[in-house]
């Protein structure tokens, strides 16, 4: 299954709302992860099953979708999440497949 | 606290082999399957393996099967990636990762990656 994650990278400013989109090549049920990853740092797990958050993970930050077409949105930015998203999807495996990150920069 | 403490990274010539070390603690070991994710310079995410609670399966992607083997010594908390005819796209950070599930015998293997290492770099270069 491939992986597709619009936009490559998102430039926004602290205090915005922002959607981040994945989209699997065919359906994966709500088996979807999302990871944040900041340099030099491994990636942390945000969200499972597509909408439920990790431990630690802050309201701000939900997912939504299922099949196809999956979002992360975080509510409100602050300056701690600017990184790279990516996505994962664990419904056919192996492999498990990621997109190719989503990077947010400061505007 | 799950930590996964990575060890064995190196520089390695093409053709050559390399074994990395994954130390686990904080969780109970024996439960839980552990994969192996990797990340070329300024690339994306890669997952290549797993091998389940009990190190009687293991899964590769297309781009390592045959060259790479998983063990586990699950008295020791330890899971060790035996890299074979290394070549020079292998080079990349490798992290340990923790399932979130075991891949026991009847389920579903529908696993997300809970905890993460600090990774190991491999380089292959002549």
């Amino acid at each position: 299954i491939v992986v597709t994650q619009s936009p490559v990278t998102l430039s926004v400013s602290p205090g915005e709302r922002v959607t981040l989109s994945c989209r699997a090549s065919q359906s994966v049920s709500i088996n979807l992860a999302w990871y944040q990853q900041k340099p030099g740092q491994a990636p942390r797990l945000l969200i499972y099953g597509a909408s439920t958050r990790a431990t630690g993970i802050p309201a701000r930050f939900s997912g939504s979708g299922s099949g196809t077409e999956f979002t992360l949105t975080i509510s409100s930015l602050e300056s701690e999440d600017f990184a790279v998203y990516y996505c994962q999807q664990y419904n056919n495996w192996p492999p498990y497949t990621f997109g190719q990150g989503t990077k947010l920069e400061i505007k | 606290e799950v930590q996964l403490v990575v060890s064995g990274g190196a520089v390695v010539q093409p053709g050559g082999s390399l074994r990395v070390s994954c130390e686990a603690s904080g969780f109970i070991f024996d439960d839980y399957a552990i994969h192996w994710v990797r990340q070329s310079p300024g690339k994306g995410l890669e997952w290549i393996s797993l091998i389940n609670w009990d190190g009687g399966s293991s899964y590769y992607a297309d781009s390592v099967k045959g060259r790479f083997t998983l063990s586990r010594d699950n008295s020791k908390k330890s899971v060790y990636l035996q890299m074979d005819n290394l070549r020079p796209d292998d080079s990349a950070l490798y992290y340990c990762v923790k399932g979130s599930e075991g891949h026991h015998a009847d389920s579903s293997g529908l696993s997300y990656f809970d905890s993460w290492g600090q990774g190991t770099l491999v380089s292959v270069s002549s």
